[in-house]
């Protein structure tokens, strides 16, 4: 498995500002995801981080709104952009390391919107 | 931590009880399942996979069975303990290289000594 950090942990923002979520692995990875929860609700998948490459993006989620990079193996960053309280949420990144399907999460990072 | 099951479905189990969670999954072409673990203030833990080509896999205390007809999964946990209380997510993908993962919607399990 691997070990997964996560800064922050959590923040306050206020509406019409960015919050940029980094996610550190400690291990060379393939593959980063990027997934969003909302207030008691299950995992959404918002993208696949890709090295080197442009992030794919899932159904209803845009760069421009959640700008992504993945400069190398271990690290990727999330940011979500002109936030509004509707953005509140927990941000978690997840890696697979070979075995099909298989991901490990970060601890997410807890989002409040004022 | 804040908790993710506000508004989850609910079992309340005692202490040394037998848990079922249950899952119904949306697409009959996935044949890879994972059940995850979500502790509050925390990411989802793997707990246990299984492939379409069985019905049923265990591990320790916890067994997943399969039933393909009706799109089911279930995720047994025997002896259940306090700290088995969380959200239980299954996960369901197909079993081809790096396909992404679907969630369900969880279950929140709380145990009473």
């Amino acid at each position: 498995s691997a070990v997964i950090s996560q800064k922050p942990s959590r923040d306050i923002c206020q509406r019409g500002t960015s919050l940029t979520i980094q996610c550190q692995v400690d291990s060379q990875v393939t593959m980063m995801f990027w997934y969003r929860q909302q207030p008691g609700q299950s995992l959404t998948l918002i993208a696949t981080a890709n090295q080197g490459s442009e992030a794919t993006y899932e159904s209803g989620f845009v760069i421009d709104k959640f700008p992504i990079s993945r400069p190398n193996l271990t690290f990727s960053t999330l940011t979500v952009s002109n936030l509004s309280p509707e953005d509140s949420s927990i941000y978690l990144c997840s890696v697979g390391t070979g075995g099909v399907g298989e991901q490990f999460f970060g601890p997410g990072t807890r989002l409040t919107v004022l | 931590g804040e908790s993710v099951g506000l508004h989850l479905p609910t079992l309340s189990v005692q202490e040394g009880d037998n848990s079922i969670i249950n899952c119904a999954y949306s697409n009959s072409a996935s044949d890879y399942f994972i059940w995850y673990k979500q502790e509050s203030g925390k990411g989802p833990q793997f707990i246990i996979d299984i492939r379409s080509n069985m019905d049923k896999r265990q591990g320790q205390r916890v067994t997943v069975l399969l039933n393909k007809t009706v799109k089911h999964l279930s995720l047994q946990i025997a002896a259940t303990q306090p700290g088995d209380s969380a959200v239980y997510f299954c996960a369901e993908t197909y079993d081809s290289g790096y396909s992404t993962l679907t969630f369900g919607k969880g279950t929140m399990l709380l145990v009473s000594p």
